[in-house]
């Protein structure tokens, strides 16, 4: 089972869509989690950090939790420039302390 | 923000060269920077861990000999592909991250996009 683990998709919304993506990890130690948005060619960008009482930036909203290890990340009115492959990335903790793990991606592709 | 600089972003060079990619961290000490590597169309894929002052920490089958890391300072590391062949060809991105608290997200730079004629 990998450490972190994500629906690959490729997930096709309209225009204005609302759409979800989960991710889970196996270490119940860790601590700090990440939403990072990867194009096309480029390297990833920090999209948003993931707290313990979920938390919002615009028309985003990233959810942990802890119970079911699992963190999600929810995107309302969905525009074009959004299509974009989403990592989920979390800290590791203990001897590995220091190193991030990086799901493989859920790729979205926004459609007028 | 943290700000990562990567350097070059690109490199055309043919099959036996070696190629000398830059990290720097702008703004922010880095005892600790990452360097991965990106097949088109796949996932990340973490090569090795950058030690500021001791020897880089190399993940499993990745060649510490093909592939030179050097942190001699706290804001810059360099990984030199060396003798380059086409199977080299990749997308090259490294990270940093600020030290101290493991609570930080990583920031990566540019990346080098490197071909190997």
């Amino acid at each position: 089972r990998k450490e972190v683990e994500q629906d690959p998709g490729p997930f096709n919304v309209p225009e204005g869509a609302t759409v979800a993506f989960n991710c889970t990890y196996s270490n119940s130690a860790s601590q700090s989690f990440f939403w990072y948005r990867q194009d096309c060619r480029k390297e990833p960008k920090l999209l948003m950090s993931v707290y313990s009482s979920g938390n919002e930036d615009g028309r985003f909203t990233a959810q942990l939790n802890r119970a079911s290890q699992y963190i999600s990340l929810l995107i309302r009115d969905s525009k074009l420039s959004d299509s974009a492959t989403y990592l989920c990335v979390v800290n590791e903790e203990g001897r590995n302390a220091g190193k991030s793990t990086f799901g493989d991606g859920t790729t979205l592709t926004v459609k007028p | 923000g943290a700000v990562v600089s990567q350097h070059p972003s690109r490199v055309i060079c043919k099959s036996g060269t070696s190629v000398k990619i830059e990290c720097r961290s702008l703004d922010f000490q880095a005892t600790t920077m990452f360097w991965y590597r990106q097949f088109p169309k796949q996932s990340l894929m973490l090569m090795a861990t950058s030690n500021e002052g001791s020897k880089a920490t190399y993940e499993q089958g990745v060649e510490k000999d093909k592939f030179l890391i050097n942190h001699a300072s706290l804001t810059l590391s360099t990984l030199t592909v060396t003798s380059a062949h086409p199977e080299d060809s990749s997308f090259y991105i490294c990270s940093a991250r600020w030290t101290g608290r493991n609570n930080q997200p990583q920031h990566f730079g540019d990346g080098t996009r490197l071909s190997i004629l």
